[in-house]
C-alpha cells in the first residue's frame, strides 16, 4: 500500500461544476496535510493546508480532513478552465520534516 | 516576495559527467529538500537537510550526494550522470513546525545523453 494515494485521473468537469479530489494516507501518526497545484511544466504551489478534522475553506477551495478514516479531500467550487492542473496531496507524519506526496490527480475543466 | 531559486531551468549533460544543481532560498528556512519528478512516479525525495552541514537520505539517494555549507544554499550533486537520471529536479524549503508546507523552486529539467 502506498503511503499517500490519490484517486486516479484524469478527472474532467464542466466549467462551473464542483471538482472533488480525494486522498488517503496510511500512517495514523500523520499530522499535517497539504494540497498543491501544479500546472504543466511548472513547479507545485501550495493552495491549502489542514491540520484538524473538519472543513477549511479558502475562497472557492475547501479542504476536508477525516483522521479516523485517514482521508483528506479538496473541493473546488465553480471550477474554471484556469483550475486545470495536476493536484498533489502531501502528508507530514508526526515529527518528520519531510512531506510524502501522492502521485497527483490531473484535473481538466472544460469550457 | 520570498523565493527559492534554482540556478538552471534546463541542463543537458553527457553520461559520466559530474553535475551540480544549485538551490538558494531567501526565507531563512532551516529545512531544504531535493526531489525528482517523473511521469507516473510522482515526486520522490532524494535528500534533505535540516541544518548547515546536516543531511539525511530520502527514498532514492543512490547516485546522488548533497552539500549544505551555508543555510541558504543546498546543492545536489550527480557524481557520474547516467541516462536514468534524466528528470525534473525540484528544490524546496520549509521552516520547522506543523504548519509549514514547502516553497518550491521553479525546477531544473536535466537531460543526460
Amino acid at each position: 500500500q502506498k503511503e499517500v494515494e490519490q484517486n486516479s485521473g484524469p478527472l474532467s468537469v464542466p466549467e462551473g461544476a464542483i471538482a472533488s479530489l480525494n486522498c488517503t494516507y496510511s500512517d495514523r501518526g500523520s499530522q499535517s496535510f497539504f494540497w498543491y497545484r501544479q500546472y504543466s511544466g511548472k513547479s507545485p504551489e501550495l493552495i491549502m493546508s489542514i491540520y484538524s478534522n473538519g472543513d477549511k475553506e479558502d475562497g472557492r477551495f475547501t479542504a476536508q480532513l477525516n483522521k479516523a478514516s485517514q482521508y483528506v479531500s479538496l473541493l473546488i467550487r465553480d471550477s474554471q478552465p484556469s483550475d486545470s492542473a495536476t493536484y498533489l496531496c502531501a502528508v507530514k507524519r508526526g515529527s518528520a520534516r519531510q512531506l510524502t506526496f501522492g502521485s497527483g490527480t490531473q484535473l481538466t475543466v472544460l469550457p | 516576495d520570498v523565493k527559492v531559486t534554482q540556478s538552471s531551468r534546463y541542463l543537458v549533460k553527457r553520461t559520466g559527467e559530474k553535475v551540480f544543481l544549485e538551490c538558494v532560498q531567501d526565507m531563512d528556512h532551516e529545512n531544504m529538500f531535493w526531489y525528482r519528478q517523473d511521469p507516473g512516479l510522482g515526486l520522490r525525495l532524494i535528500y534533505f537537510s535540516y541544518d548547515v552541514k546536516m543531511k539525511e537520505k530520502g527514498d532514492i539517494p543512490e547516485g546522488y550526494s548533497v552539500s549544505r555549507e551555508k543555510k541558504e544554499r543546498f546543492s545536489l550533486i550527480l557524481e557520474s550522470a547516467s541516462t536514468n537520471q534524466t528528470s525534473m529536479y525540484l528544490c524546496a524549503s520549509s521552516s520547522p513546525g506543523q504548519g509549514e508546507g514547502y516553497t518550491f523552486g521553479s525546477g531544473t529539467r536535466l537531460t543526460v545523453v
